[in-house]
């Protein structure tokens, strides 16, 4: 069956400019996470959907991230005025259901956004 | 040391050998979770044990989890060249006020 689908599959913008990074989630499943990964270093939470539920925006580092997910499906990450150390690899994945005891993430292959 | 920190980060074995990687994390968690990454690619879940397990196996990886010093480990037994990548655990203390939370990893290298 389909994964979790992600794109672009690669991104360079210029410094100052908004990106869109797009996900598409396992159909059925209700939780969705955005990761950032620098290169050798491991995953930075960023956010979390479950549901209808408020999102969990924790992780966000600065007010330039925001993210949503239309339809309990399909989530757009955007960052607005891309900083150079905005430049890593976006994952996306998605979980069944959490709530339910089925926290296995399926992870997409990722966005790697490099700004100029 | 940050929540959810594998040692060692580097490790290289022969193939046959068995590798251990460790996982420290600092809150109480309602799981913690093992993957994989290829050079690369994405991340592929291993194994998930739970906070009132102590140890799980699938197939050559076994997973032992101590809540009491708050550490994991993955070991992988009879290793092979296909093993070669990055290892992670991954905290889930979402009842306890934190979200998944995953460590730098362990990158292995099994050679032939």
């Amino acid at each position: 069956g389909a994964g979790v689908s992600q794109s672009p599959s690669n991104k360079v913008t210029e410094k100052g400019k908004d990106v869109e990074l797009r996900c598409d989630p396992i159909s059925g499943h209700t939780a969705l996470y955005w990761y950032r990964q620098s290169l050798g270093q491991g995953l930075e939470f960023l956010i979390y959907f479950q549901g209808n539920s408020a999102p969990d925006k924790s992780g966000l580092p600065s007010d330039r991230f925001s993210a949503e997910r239309t339809g309990g499906s399909v989530s757009t990450l955007t960052i607005q005025r891309t900083q150079q150390e905005d430049s890593a690899v976006y994952l996306c994945a998605s979980s069944l259901d959490p709530g339910l005891s089925r926290e296995t993430q399926y992870f997409g292959p990722g966005t790697r956004l490099l700004v100029l | 040391s940050q929540q959810g920190e594998e040692d060692p980060q580097a490790l290289s074995i022969q193939e046959g050998e068995n590798a251990t990687m460790n996982c420290s994390y600092k809150t109480s968690i309602n799981n913690l979770q093992w993957y994989r990454q290829n050079s690369g690619r994405g991340l592929v879940h291993l194994i998930l044990i739970r906070s009132n397990e102590r140890e799980k196996h699938s197939g050559r990886l076994r997973v032992t989890l101590d809540t009491s010093k708050k550490s994991s480990s993955l070991l992988i037994t009879a290793s092979r060249a296909a093993d070669t990548a990055s290892y992670f655990c991954a905290t889930d203390a979402r009842n306890y006020g934190q979200n998944f939370v995953f460590g730098p990893g362990t990158r292995l290298s099994v050679l032939p």
